[in-house]
Order: structure tokens, then C-alpha cells, then sequence
């Protein structure tokens, strides 16, 4: 069974560029989740997708968007570059379940985004 | 979400069982712990998780005290590709995100 799939795996932009990050969850996964690790800090949430709808988003300022398509996968867009969107981006998939049972999330290996 | 508290940093010996303690002594009821591990500029890993109950598969062994504030990670027989970052987290059942802390740096030595 394939698991999360990121891609492109690496990029590089300058600044106020826009950039589409892209991720394809685990087959029979509904709810794609985006983080952010940037150099010598701690994932970040970004965003998190259920069933085609925006459920939640982390403190990111609204250049920071994306949308979930029927078939489940999902795509990060950032918008107006900054050197400090440097990062790694990662995307994980669940199976949303009844609460009491756990909710474990399946990242992919990520993208790495170069802002210069 | 809870709060969690790991070490550093730990070494462990190639061969040996390596042992991660975290505290989350302001867990709640239907709080879960996750442990994750993040190998250098990979994406996460996950582990195990368990709610009361100690929990065992085949990467590892989770241990929760009877009044669950601590956890323990075990790896059995650590080997040099187990050297990664790893992240004790705690969540409700439907938790939307993982907050992830700084987690325990293990190195396995020769």
C-alpha cells in the first residue's frame, strides 16, 4: 500500500513568488493535515482538510491556503514568498474515526521549499 | 492539548533496549499518547499510541503508569537506524493536529 506522497520533493523560489505544494494521502484516507518544520524549530500546523472542507488552520497569515479535491488529495498554496516560508512541509493523512479509538496520522516524506 | 516533558538528549548502545520517558501529568481522560520519531529531514514516523493500556507492536513497547502522567518508550534492541529524533505527544481521540514539542534526541552507538 503506498503512503503519503509529497511532491515536488524540492523547490526553490525567490521572494514574492506564489508556490503549490501537493500531496496524495494514503488510499481510503479522508483528512489530509499540512505542517510546517522550519530550520531548528518544531512542526508546525498549518491546516487540516476533511472531506473536501477547510476544518481547522494553525496561527499562519491567510497567504497561507489550500483546498482538499474529491478524490482526497490536497495542495498547499503559498502565496507573496518570504525568505522565512524557508521550510519543510509536510503533509500526513488520517482515517477520521468516532472519538475513543485514536486518530493516527501518516505523513509523507515532504517538500523542502528554498525561499531566496 | 497536554503538555509533555522529554529529555534532550540519550544515548543508548547498539544492541541494548532503549528507554524514552515522557511526563504529561495534565493529561485528561480521553487523551491519547503518540509517540513519533523523526529520522534527519524526513517526515515523521509513527510509532505507537495508547490511551490506558500498555500497548506493544513491532517497533516498539509503550508502557503508561496506572495513573497516566508518565509514559515509556521502548525499543527493544536498538540498532543504529533507530538514532532519530523521537516525539511523545498527547491528543484527544479526534485530535485534529499533533503538537509536537522539541522531543528526546537518541543516538544508538556502536
Amino acid at each position: 500500500e503506498a503512503g503519503v506522497t509529497q511532491s515536488p520533493t524540492h523547490l526553490i523560489k525567490t521572494r514574492g513568488q506564489q508556490v503549490t505544494l501537493r500531496c496524495s494521502p494514503i488510499s481510503g484516507h479522508t483528512s489530509v493535515y499540512w505542517y510546517q518544520q522550519a530550520l531548528g524549530l518544531g512542526l508546525q500546523f498549518l491546516l487540516w482538510y476533511d472531506e473536501g472542507e477547510e476544518r481547522n488552520r494553525g496561527n499562519f497569515p491567510p497567504r497561507f491556503s489550500g483546498r482538499q479535491f474529491p478524490n482526497y488529495s490536497s495542495e498547499l498554496n503559498v502565496n507573496a514568498l518570504e525568505l522565512e516560508d524557508s521550510a519543510l512541509y509536510l503533509c500526513a493523512s488520517s482515517l477520521q474515526r468516532l472519538a475513543g479509538a485514536g486518530n493516527i496520522q501518516y505523513f509523507g516524506a515532504g517538500t523542502r521549499l528554498s525561499v531566496l | 492539548d497536554a503538555k509533555t516533558t522529554q529529555p534532550p538528549s540519550m544515548d543508548c548502545a547498539e544492541g541494548r533496549a532503549a528507554n524514552l520517558p515522557c511526563n504529561h501529568s495534565t493529561i485528561s481522560g480521553n487523551e491519547y499518547v503518540y509517540w513519533y520519531r523523526q529520522i534527519h529531514s524526513q517526515g515523521p514516523q509513527y510509532i505507537i499510541h495508547g490511551l490506558k493500556n500498555n500497548e506493544t507492536n513491532e517497533m516498539a513497547s509503550l508502557i503508561i503508569t496506572e495513573d497516566r502522567k508518565s509514559s515509556t518508550l521502548i525499543l527493544p534492541h536498538a540498532t543504529l537506524r533507530d538514532t532519530a529524533v523521537y516525539y511523545c505527544i498527547v491528543g484527544g481521540g479526534s485530535n485534529y493536529k499533533l503538537t509536537f514539542g522539541k522531543g528526546t534526541l537518541l543516538t544508538v552507538n556502536p
